[in-house]
């Protein structure tokens, strides 16, 4: 399975600002997978990020909110703009196995809007 | 409407006894699930998974059953250890989903020494 690291692993942020994601994985894959995990709450798919092409966003999700960068095979940003307490969340990275359909995630990272 | 339901937020074992974790879909076009564990603070762990076309998939300690007709499948844990006190996700595909998965809302295992 691939190693998947994710930064910043927390962040304590105000009202109003952004905040920039990053997923790095140690080998190329095809299909990279943003998730949201709220408190008490489970695993709720924001997007899929191909490279080369724009990310396909799911319902209830909208790019301006959302924007997601994937630059290459190996890479990918999410960035929460103009935070509200509402987005306070865990945010997760995935990229599929050789299996295809299972996913292996990266640690998260941990969101606290104030 | 939740496609992948776990009705059990949280189930209490005695070790080395057997953990029985269930989860209901109601999507008739998934045909693939998959078990994850996710401890605090970190990302979900695959674990285990099964195809429609089985009913049963064992690997180690872990056994995925599958009813279609049903719509239910189950992880039973054989014998509970205490590092298997996680929370434990059911996720579902279909084959025609550009391989999404839809997750249940996970159980919280405990096992007691």
């Amino acid at each position: 399975s691939a190693v998947i690291s994710q930064k910043p692993s927390r962040d304590i942020c105000q009202r109003g600002t952004s905040l920039t994601i990053q997923c790095q994985v140690d080998s190329q894959v095809t299909m990279m997978f943003w998730y949201r995990q709220q408190p008490g709450q489970s695993l709720t798919l924001i997007a899929t990020a191909n490279q080369g092409s724009e990310a396909t966003y799911e319902s209830g999700f909208v790019i301006d909110k959302f924007p997601i960068s994937r630059p290459n095979l190996t890479f990918s940003t999410l960035t929460v703009s103009n935070m509200s307490p509402e987005d306070s969340s865990i945010y997760l990275c995935s990229v599929t196995g050789t299996g295809e359909w299972e996913q292996y995630f990266g640690p998260g990272t941990r969101l606290t809007v104030t | 409407d939740q496609q992948v339901k776990q009705n059990s937020p949280s189930l209490s074992v005695q070790e080395g006894r057997i953990s029985i974790l269930n989860c209901d879909y109601t999507n008739s076009m998934f045909d693939y699930f998959l078990w994850y564990k996710k401890y605090p603070a970190e990302g979900p762990t695959f674990l285990i998974s099964i195809s429609s076309i089985k009913d049963k998939n064992e690997d180690g300690r872990f056994t995925v059953f599958l009813n279609k007709s049903a719509k239910h499948l189950s992880l039973h844990i054989v014998p509970s250890q205490p590092g298997d006190s996680a929370v434990y996700f059911c996720a579902a595909s279909a084959s025609d989903s550009n391989y999404q998965l839809i997750w249940g809302a996970g159980t919280k295992l405990i096992i007691k020494p």
